[in-house]
């Protein structure tokens, strides 16, 4: 049973423009959610998150938002640049399981020049 | 500033042998957990620690222990490897004191299980 699912493996975006990565979750006790970039060779690291008393969050050129009701998150990349590309992971967690990070599947961005 | 450590990064193991991979942490954080990343499948949770002397089971644990006898550290023993075992390891650490922060990863070992 995947709790989070990127329905995209791979996307591939012109430099300066929008990147849009999506993410769905199925279990409704998931409160925080956050996004990992992964370069190859590296282990993941923290990009940026999102608690579920909002809908939007954003750092630079970074911004998650959140539709509760859908059960649906996504990153906006802008503008991309070809040092963005990597594998982003969209991860979840409930209060009730602490720190436990439940993730998706991944999805390769190619950012290109 | 150190982090996460894990060693080896690479391994190669026959079937039926056991090894230990080590994951250190300097960060003083409580919780620290193992995850595995598959292609396609994103990384599973193995097991993790909430605190020294306290471990529990994740999504995929079969064939795999861990003890907790340090804050720093979290080992991870594969007791007898075999081939679906082989994958790319992650141990990552967070502050448990807040509930809503994000965890910190080693930067892996990759593991081939001949």
């Amino acid at each position: 049973d995947q709790q989070v699912k990127q329905n995209s493996p791979s996307l591939s975006v012109q430099e300066g423009r929008i990147s849009i990565l999506n993410c769905d979750y199925t279990n409704s006790m998931f409160d925080y959610f956050l996004w990992y970039k992964k370069y190859p060779a590296e282990g993941p690291t923290f990009l940026i998150s999102i608690s579920s008393i909002k809908d939007k969050n954003e750092d630079g050129r970074f911004t998650v938002f959140l539709n509760k009701s859908a059960k649906h998150l996504s990153l906006h990349i802008v503008p991309s640049q070809p040092g963005d590309s990597a594998v982003y992971f969209c991860a979840a967690s409930a209060e009730t399981s602490g720190s436990r990070l439940t993730f998706g599947e991944g999805t390769q961005l190619t950012v290109n020049p | 500033n150190a982090g996460v450590t894990q060693t080896p990064k690479f391994q190669v193991l026959k079937t039926g042998q056991s090894m230990t991979l080590q994951c250190a942490q300097d960060m003083n954080h409580e919780y620290m957990s193992w995850y595995r990343q598959d292609p396609g499948m994103g990384l599973r949770l193995i097991h993790y620690s909430v605190g020294a002397g306290i471990t529990d089971q994740g999504e995929v644990p079969n064939g795999y222990n861990v003890s907790r006898s340090t804050t720093e550290d979290f080992p991870l023993r594969l007791l007898s490897a075999a081939p679906s075992q082989t994958s790319v390891y992650f141990c990552a650490s967070s502050d448990r004191q807040g509930v809503y922060t994000e965890a910190f990863f080693g930067q892996g070992t990759r593991l081939t299980v001949v």
